[in-house]
């Protein structure tokens, strides 16, 4: 059983649809933190928010919306995305102050979004 | 930034057959270093890490570890696998600063009965 929870598992959506991921965590952490999974590519940070604020923006298409309205929940929300969108999107959480990588990151098992 | 590099993309061995999946970074900065498998239709599962002390770590199902800094690598092994080690597998790299993990392009255990 994970202690991240993401909702929907599969989302297929048209290219002008608006949608939202959900990520809630158990585990009494922190920082959250939105990945995207590609086929043979390295997981891709997009957006890193700790204590609620956000502190990490990799240069993501503003398509691609995050929310964090408190430490345990997550949104991304999705508007006008293209087929290239399609992926594995993870979240995850860790514990730890800001500034130290020691805290391994925990993963929910990810939405599998389709852009059709 | 750092780059963490897997060369293997597949790796296919036979039950009770031995190991080793390579990891290669790209600094020798202070790192923490991380391994993590993924198993078909579901997250990244911590597997081992290595913080600090000694060089070697081990997993609770028999995976080993060891960080070499001169060789800037951390490749996993395990003397002897299983059906059940199939999946997909990620070196992991984190630095002293910020939240920032750097992730290789993962290995792909296939265990051949």
């Amino acid at each position: 059983e994970t202690g991240v929870t993401q909702t929907p598992r599969h989302l297929v959506m048209g290219m002008t649809n608006k949608k939202s991921l959900k990520c809630e965590q158990h585990l009494g952490h922190n920082a959250m933190y939105w990945y995207k999974q590609s086929a043979k590519k390295p997981l891709e940070l997009m957006f890193v928010y700790n204590f609620k604020e956000q502190t990490e923006n990799n240069s993501v298409p503003s398509r691609f919306s995050p929310e964090c309205p408190n430490s345990s929940h997550l949104f991304l929300h999705l508007h006008t995305l293209q087929p290239e969108d399609s992926a594995l999107y993870l979240c995850a959480s860790s514990q730890g102050e800001v500034g130290t990588g020691e805290s391994p990151l925990h993963f929910g098992n990810g939405t599998r979004l389709t852009v059709t | 930034a750092q780059s963490v590099t897997q060369l293997d993309s597949q790796v296919p061995v036979f039950e009770e057959a031995p190991v080793e999946l390579r990891c290669n970074y790209s600094s020798s900065v202070s790192v923490y270093l991380f391994w993590y498998v993924q198993y078909p239709n579901q997250g990244l599962q911590l597997l081992l890490k290595y913080l600090s002390g000694s060089t070697l770590v081990e997993s609770i199902n028999g995976f080993e570890a060891e960080f070499n800094k001169s060789q800037t690598s951390f490749h996993l092994r395990k003397p002897s696998v299983h059906i059940s080690d199939t999946a997909e597998y990620f070196c992991a790299v984190s630095e002293g600063t910020g939240n920032q993990f750097y992730f290789g392009t993962g290995t792909s255990l296939t265990v051949i009965p």
